[in-house]
């Protein structure tokens, strides 16, 4: 299972917008509605910001959001925070075998 | 408060073994699906293993199938990762991770334990 494939970086000034691709196949991102986003800082584990495309646990804050077009999954990040830079890792069920196949990860750049 | 705290990671020569723990409190362990994922240093997230709520049922990527078995003991809320015949690639920081009630994704991870693997 190859794994899902993001941009190595993005970056954006406090207060804007910026979005983070994941793109797959129709055997795991579009072929599920079952694409979760983490957040990791450096030396800390992963958080989980959004799952099932687009549903946001509670306590996460709404400038995250999440959509799912074809084989291709987004993070959407509004009103960015200095504390938003950070790894974004994409995940997605690829169906057999409890199997998840995760993207490489994205760098966001707080500028 | 849910906690996942692993621990058993170390420093271990090539075709070594190792066996991972992760103790899980503030939940009611034997109802979760329970995962390994791991991470080898300054790269991505890697799934490594899947155990199902009995323990019945086991899964792993190919990449670790036949040298790495998942378990699990409900009765002391622990999960557990046996690694055997440890290779250089395989040297990453391991997090069990708790499969939420959907069972689409990961809503609790441990912090993580390394595995060094050097001659």
């Amino acid at each position: 299972q190859s794994a899902l494939s993001q941009p190595r970086s993005v970056s954006g000034s406090p207060g804007q917008s910026v979005t983070i691709s994941c793109t797959g196949t129709s055997s795991d991102v579009g072929g599920y509605n079952y694409v979760s986003w983490y957040q990791q800082h450096p030396g800390k584990a992963p958080k989980l910001m959004v799952y099932d495309v687009s549903k946001r646990p509670s306590g996460v804050p709404d400038r995250f959001s999440g959509s799912k077009s074809g084989n291709t999954a987004s993070l959407t990040i509004s009103g960015l925070q200095a504390e938003d830079e950070a790894d974004y890792y994409c995940c997605s069920y690829a169906g057999s075998y409890s199997l998840r196949v995760f993207g490489g990860g994205t760098k966001l750049t707080v500028l | 408060e849910v906690q996942l705290v692993e621990s058993g990671g170390g420093l271990v020569q090539p075709g070594g073994s190792l066996r991972l723990s992760c103790a899980a409190s503030g939940f009611t362990f034997s109802s979760f699906v329970m995962h390994w994922v791991r991470q080898a240093p300054g790269k991505g997230l890697e799934y490594v293993s899947a155990i199902s709520s009995n323990g019945g049922s086991t899964y792993y990527a190919n990449s670790v199938k036949g040298r790495f078995t998942i378990s699990r003991d409900n009765s002391k809320n622990t999960l557990f990762l046996q690694m055997d015949s440890l290779r250089a690639e395989d040297m990453a920081v391991y997090y069990c991770a708790r499969v939420g009630n959907g069972g689409t994704y990961y809503d609790y991870w441990g912090q993580g334990t390394l595995i060094t693997v050097s001659s």
